[in-house]
This record gives C-alpha cells, sequence and structure tokens, in this order.
C-alpha cells in the first residue's frame, strides 16, 4: 500500500517565502513529482525530483529525502496568483503517478 | 497542439442514467489516464492505457465503471448506471513514453453532478 500526506492548508504573505512538506510511505519508488492546480482548474506540472537534493526552477525549489520519505516545495517571492493547490504525487510502477490530496495555500496580501 | 481535450466539460444527470465521458489525447503521446478528483478522496487513479491497451484497472471503483480506448485518439470512460456518489471531476491525462519524468497532461476535466 502507500500513504502520502501532506497538510491541508496553508497561508503565507505575499512576497514571503513558503515551504509545503509532504511525506510518503510506497512499496517502490521512481521519482517525485509535484503539480499546480488552481481552483477549477486542471492540475499543471512543476517539479519532479529522482535524486536526492534539491532542484531550483526560477521561484519554485523541490527537495527529496528518499531515506526519510520526505519531500518539500519550496515557493519564494509568493505572488497572489500563487493561491492554488499543490498536489505531491509519487510515481512508484508502470506509469501510474499517486497523489496526495493536496495543500490549498492561500496568498493574502 | 491542442491539449488533452474532454467533452463534456458539465455533465448533469439524475441517478441511474448511462453518461459517457470523452477524451481525446495530446497527438503521439502513448499512455492515457482517467483521474477522478474528489474533495474527500483527492485525486485518483481509474485506470490507464498504454498503447491503447488498458494496463491497470484496480482502481476503477466497480463494474458501473468501464473505459475503452478504441484507437491511439480517443478514449471513453462510461458510468451505468450512474449514482449520487459519481459526482466528481474527472479528468483524462496523457504522457509520452521514454520521458524519464514522467510528466503528464491534463485536459481541463469533466464535471460531473448525479442527481
Amino acid at each position: 500500500g502507500q500513504n502520502i500526506d501532506q497538510p491541508t492548508e496553508m497561508t503565507a504573505t505575499e512576497g514571503a517565502i513558503v515551504q509545503i512538506n509532504c511525506t510518503y510511505q510506497t512499496s517502490g519508488f521512481n521519482g517525485l513529482f509535484w503539480y499546480q492546480q488552481h481552483a477549477g482548474e486542471a492540475p499543471t506540472f512543476l517539479s519532479y525530483n529522482v535524486l536526492d537534493g534539491l532542484e531550483e526552477k526560477g521561484r519554485f525549489s523541490s527537495f527529496l529525502s528518499r531515506s526519510k520519505g520526505y519531500s518539500y516545495l519550496l515557493l519564494k517571492e509568493l505572488q497572489m496568483k500563487d493561491s492554488a493547490s499543490y498536489l505531491c504525487a509519487v510515481w512508484n510502477s508502470g506509469y501510474a503517478l499517486n497523489f496526495g490530496k493536496g495543500t490549498s495555500l492561500l496568498v493574502t496580501p | 497542439d491542442a491539449g488533452v481535450i474532454q467533452s463534456p466539460r458539465h455533465e448533469v444527470t439524475e441517478m441511474g442514467q448511462e453518461v459517457t465521458l470523452r477524451c481525446k489525447p495530446i497527438s503521439g503521446h502513448d499512455y492515457l489516464f482517467w483521474y477522478r478528483q474528489t474533495m474527500m478522496r483527492g485525486l485518483e487513479l481509474l485506470i490507464y492505457f498504454n498503447n491503447n491497451v488498458p494496463i491497470d484497472d484496480s482502481g476503477m471503483p466497480e463494474d458501473r465503471f468501464s473505459a475503452k480506448m478504441p484507437n491511439a485518439s480517443f478514449s471513453t470512460l462510461k458510468i451505468q448506471p450512474s449514482e449520487p456518489r459519481d459526482s466528481a471531476v474527472y479528468f483524462c491525462a496523457s504522457s509520452l513514453e521514454g520521458t524519464p519524468t514522467g510528466e503528464q497532461y491534463f485536459g481541463p476535466g469533466t464535471r460531473l453532478t448525479v442527481t
């Protein structure tokens, strides 16, 4: 079986930095994804980690520790448009992704 | 490319009726996925296809659900008979084999309401 945990909600201020954590327990591991989903829209790909360490892409960075079953998404210089749900997903076998329930981020002025 | 196309975007039906959701993947993609999203359960994988062949349907809730992919550019998800608990947003996604990231491209979704 598998278990993917994320906080349900987070609030942060425009211009600030926020870290969204994800812990997982899966029977196999081929990589971890972060997706962004604005309300009423489809999820869109943000990042992929397969090796331990930090991957940086503009204002967004993603970290992975395979031994700890832990990842985080770091959002810098928050903008109002970053208000969305952030989904952690584990690729554990075949080509199927298993998603967490998502973290709803609210960015306030 | 137009991206993944789904139809209809919204569907309201009465309990007991048959519902058919449609998906056109991105041209050239050889994996197609059907997901269901609800507030309670999040985004759940229902079934996925590789080269039009169903690979894993373990997420299909019960026999009322069926999915087909008659060719590389079209797939359907059918619910017969529908029940109120089937109300959800159904997403179709596609990806290209061989990409190390396994990145999936999602369609806009079909919001299904069963009354």
